[in-house]
């Protein structure tokens, strides 16, 4: 089976400084990783995913995120917050081969603070 | 193009009645999953569809059915509705039936049972 982890409901951070929101994963062969983004009475947007290659990946919004497949961690990043990045942020996993579902984490709420 | 579409975006139903949500992908996209969305439960998967068949399908009750038309729309029902199916229903498309497809979601349909 696999699943995700968000392990802070909440991260606050000041609006000009790096931001991180963790996720990691837990699946039985490769993994396809995504993270989206949910703001206010809005659907989620796709922001950026993993899917082979460069562990490093850039996406929408100046967002980026970090494969580490030694700790099964797939985190979030920008290096400068701003108010505008407050919303709910979602990691999702599927593993490769068979076209198992999608597992979403429970998201986590981001509040950049001005 | 236009984005995924969702009808209705509200609904107020009481116990024991059914409900049928509707979902249009975007134009040519052939895959169309439905998650459940509530506070502290994060998303859940419903099911999804491709070309008119069920791909994969989630830890829900019988009371939830779902199918896909020819043109890629797609409903999902829920019959003898219980207080608990209150939340927000998303739908997404993607363009084909690959993994590492990005998701495109609608705006969902909130539905409140009393």
């Amino acid at each position: 089976a696999q699943s995700v982890a968000q392990p802070e409901d909440q991260v606050n951070v000041a609006e000009g400084n790096p931001l991180t929101v963790k996720c990691t994963y837990s699946v039985s062969g490769n993994p396809y990783l995504f993270w989206y983004v949910q703001y206010p009475n809005r659907g989620l947007q796709f922001l950026l995913k993993y899917i082979t290659g460069d562990n490093l990946v850039k996406g929408s919004y100046g967002f980026e995120a970090e494969f580490n497949k030694s700790q099964t961690s797939f985190h979030l990043k920008k290096p400068s917050a701003l108010v505008s990045d407050s919303a709910l942020y979602f990691c999702a996993v599927r593993q490769s081969g068979g076209y198992q579902k999608v597992t979403f984490g429970i998201g986590t709420k981001l509040q950049v603070i001005p | 193009k236009a984005g995924v579409t969702q009808t209705p975006r509200y609904l107020i139903k009481t116990r024991g009645q059914q409900v049928t949500l509707s979902c249009s992908p975007i134009s040519g996209h052939r895959s169309v999953s439905w998650y459940q969305q509530t506070p502290g439960q994060g998303l859940q998967f419903l099911f999804e569809y491709f070309s008119e068949t069920q791909r994969n399908k989630g830890n829900f009750p019988g009371r939830f059915s779902g199918r896909q038309f020819s043109n890629s729309r797609s409903e999902m029902n829920v019959s003898t509705l219980e207080l608990g199916d209150s939340a927000l229903y998303l739908c997404a498309s993607s363009l084909s039936g690959g993994e590492e497809r990005e998701q495109f979601f609608g705006p969902g349909t909130r539905l409140t049972v009393l």
